[in-house]
């Protein structure tokens, strides 16, 4: 097991309604990337958060959007849900370094249902 | 645009024979290469990844894997399946001067490992 925490494990909403995840990245980690896998695909980059900072986005929305917090711990907030938002979330953690070749480590992931 | 096929979407091995999981990527750099493993309701788990140098590279529970530049793949292999090694297998690749969060997977492959 990674020491990446994710929160909640599972989550259902409605359409329209906003979303809030949590991940925790593990000791010594600086850098969270989160990822959307829907049903029977694989995982798809959302975006990455470095130093406080969005450091690369995938091709989502602007009502998808993240939080990184001193601690390095992160959020990834969802806007006016829509049905394809169901979806497995990861968060994975990493240690950026200048080389570019570091192992990204992911949590158990968050469940998201939207009716 | 970066790029990972996955061939196959099922792979049915004896227990104790070799198996092999095949990823073909297209990346315009060097490509930075990984294996995760993913188990029912959990999330990936790192097996191995190759950067430079020898082409056959180890990683966790047995399994390796050989980067060919020419063929541009990077195949999984273990020399003994598991009933245990039964899982979904995704191959993930990242360009050498892309952004360090952005894995590019595959749709993956379902391991079955019969007894």
């Amino acid at each position: 097991e990674t020491g990446v925490t994710q929160s909640p494990t599972h989550l259902i909403k409605t359409r329209g309604q906003q979303v809030t995840l949590r991940c925790s990245s593990q000791s010594g980690h600086n850098t969270v990337s989160w990822y959307q896998q829907a049903l029977g695909q694989g995982p798809q980059f959302i975006f990455q958060y470095y130093r406080e900072e969005e450091n690369g986005r995938g091709n989502f929305p602007p009502r998808f959007s993240g939080l990184q917090f001193p601690n390095y711990s992160s959020e990834l907030n969802v806007n006016a849900l829509e049905l394809d938002d169901s979806a497995l979330y990861l968060c994975a953690s990493s240690r950026q370094t200048s080389g570019g070749a570091e192992t990204q480590y992911f949590g158990p992931g968050t469940r998201l249902l939207v009716l | 645009a970066q790029s990972v096929a996955q061939p196959e979407d099922q792979v049915n091995v004896a227990e104790g024979n070799p198996l092999t999981v095949k990823c073909t990527y297209s990346v315009s750099g060097n490509p930075y290469l990984f294996w995760y493993v993913q188990y029912p309701n959990r999330g990936l788990q790192f097996l191995l990844k190759y950067i430079t140098g020898d082409n056959l590279v180890k990683g966790s529970y047995g399994f390796e894997a050989e980067f060919n530049k020419s063929q541009t793949s990077f195949h999984l292999k273990k020399p003994s399946a598991l009933v245990s090694d039964s899982a979904l297998y995704f191959c993930a690749v990242r360009d050498e001067g892309g952004s360090q969060g952005n894995l590019i997977f595959g749709k993956g492959t379902k391991l079955s490992v019969k007894p």
